[in-house]
């Protein structure tokens, strides 16, 4: 049974980079999907904010274009997520998640960061 | 951006009652829309993708429909499990976008 995991720092300090790690188990990322980054705003607004594709190309929401990257370790079957110059508006769950067809089937079970000093 | 409008932003049903929850897209997504119900503290869980497509293991009392513009969830016979919030989601165009939510409680 596939599963993701998201873990990194629940606390981001303002103007600083948050990092998450997405950890695959039961399928590995480089047979197929896309592997996408979402988030859930308080007030429950949700973004997509990019993938990395199996073949290792990414897409990126314009939003975010500027501050976001998406990178993956194939050797460890792990996703990453770095996003540049926070503010507290980047407050959030995150998600990871895997998309098929445009949907997601698979997500994390979520983590919370939180920006402030 | 394609915007989706979901409604209502909440509801209250009873016990067996049919519930329907909308999203309007501002320009059509030719059937490439998604429904998921998370519940308090988890994650996502995929109801209907392609539109009207039902994902393994959700119940038959979940469907979805629409065409264009306007697409709908249908819930026939509201259970007490299905309290949750709802929201739909369209891949047709990058970036691929989110409804508002619907918050769905048992009355």
């Amino acid at each position: 049974e596939i599963q993701l995991q998201e873990s990194g720092p629940g606390l981001v300090k303002p103007s600083q980079s948050l990092s998450l790690t997405c950890s695959v188990t039961g399928y590995t990322i480089t047979s197929g999907y896309d592997w996408s980054w979402i988030r859930k705003f308080p007030g429950n607004k949700m973004e997509w904010m990019g993938y990395i594709s199996y073949s290792g190309s990414t897409n990126y929401n314009p939003s975010l274009k500027s501050r976001i990257s998406i990178t993956r370790d194939t050797s460890k079957n792990q996703f990453f997520l770095q996003l540049n110059s926070v503010t507290t508006e980047d407050t959030a769950t995150y998600y990871c998640a895997r998309a098929l067809l445009g949907a997601f089937a698979y997500w994390g079970q979520g983590t919370l960061v939180t920006v402030s000093s | 951006d394609i915007q989706m409008t979901q409604s209502p932003a909440s509801l209250s049903a009873s016990l067996g009652e049919t519930v329907s929850i909308e999203c309007l897209a501002s320009e059509g997504i030719s059937n490439d829309l998604a429904w998921y119900q998370q519940k308090s503290g988890k994650s996502p869980q995929l109801l209907i993708y392609a539109a009207s497509r039902l994902q393994d293991g959700v119940p038959s009392r979940f469907s979805g429909s629409g065409s264009g513009t306007r697409y709908s969830l249908k819930i026939s016979g509201m259970q007490p499990e299905d309290e949750a919030d709802y929201f739909c989601q369209q891949s047709y165009k990058y970036p691929w976008t989110f409804g508002g939510g619907t918050k769905l409680e048992l009355k």
